[in-house]
């Protein structure tokens, strides 16, 4: 069955250093989006791609990065991770059929936490 | 951009009633409304949608409704059950086969006995 996994499920990490979460699917969805969940806020934009090569900036996109190299995966990159960044991360990932989009599906999610 | 608003944001219900979760949006151009549900420690997962060019969709307890005029849409569970215990979050997107969604900030539902 086709399926998004997030690696890892749970990170700890020290404030200043580089850290990447994967994302992958097997959907060969072309539309792949990263978001982050805290309390009171929801589900927050990061960073989506929209086909291999292309990628965009959500509204809390500062201090991430994505890059798109091929359909399946999506990392999304904190490059100096910061105690604000602590939070729950969650990739999705959706197609076209006709005229619609597909319905999102979202992996499991990664808890990062800083220190 | 588009930004929704989701009320309440915690909701307690007996087991055997109905539970009413709404959502308003601001861009008048959102014309696909998805509901997603999140069980602890699992990501979200779609349960219901409708799109802008129908009132009313029902999928046998559930049931969404969309007031175009109003912006607003809402979320109908009938019958409820302590399986239906979740975070329920709404969200808007808008025209274009490859728009992002907006999410609301999602509301606790708890099903007591």
């Amino acid at each position: 069955d086709a399926e998004i996994t997030q690696s890892p499920r749970h990170k700890i990490t020290e404030t200043g250093r580089q850290v990447t979460l994967a994302c992958h699917q097997t959907w060969n969805h072309n539309n792949m989006f990263w978001y982050r969940q805290d309390l009171g806020h929801g589900l927050r934009l990061i960073h989506y791609s929209y086909g291999v090569h292309d990628t965009n900036k959500g509204e809390v996109s500062d201090g991430y990065s994505v890059s798109r190299s091929n359909t399946e995966d999506l990392p999304l990159t904190l490059e100096s991770a910061a105690s604000s960044q602590t939070s729950v991360y969650f990739c999705a990932s959706s197609s076209i059929q006709g005229t619609f989009r597909t319905e999102a599906f979202f992996g499991q999610g990664t808890r990062l936490t800083v220190v | 951009g588009e930004n929704v608003e989701q009320h309440p944001s915690t909701l307690s219900v007996q087991e055997g009633d109905s539970a009413v979760i709404k959502c308003t949006y601001s861009d008048s151009a959102s014309n696909y409304f998805p509901w997603y549900k999140q069980e602890l420690g699992k990501g979200p997962q779609l349960i219901i949608d409708i799109r802008s060019n129908v009132g009313e969709k029902k999928d046998q307890r559930i049931a969404v409704t969309l007031n175009k005029t109003a912006k607003h849409f809402s979320l109908h569970i009938t019958e409820t059950q302590p399986e239906d215990s979740a975070v329920y979050f709404c969200a808007a997107s808008g025209p274009g086969t490859a728009s992002k969604l907006t999410f609301g900030t999602g509301t606790r539902l708890q099903v007591t006995l």
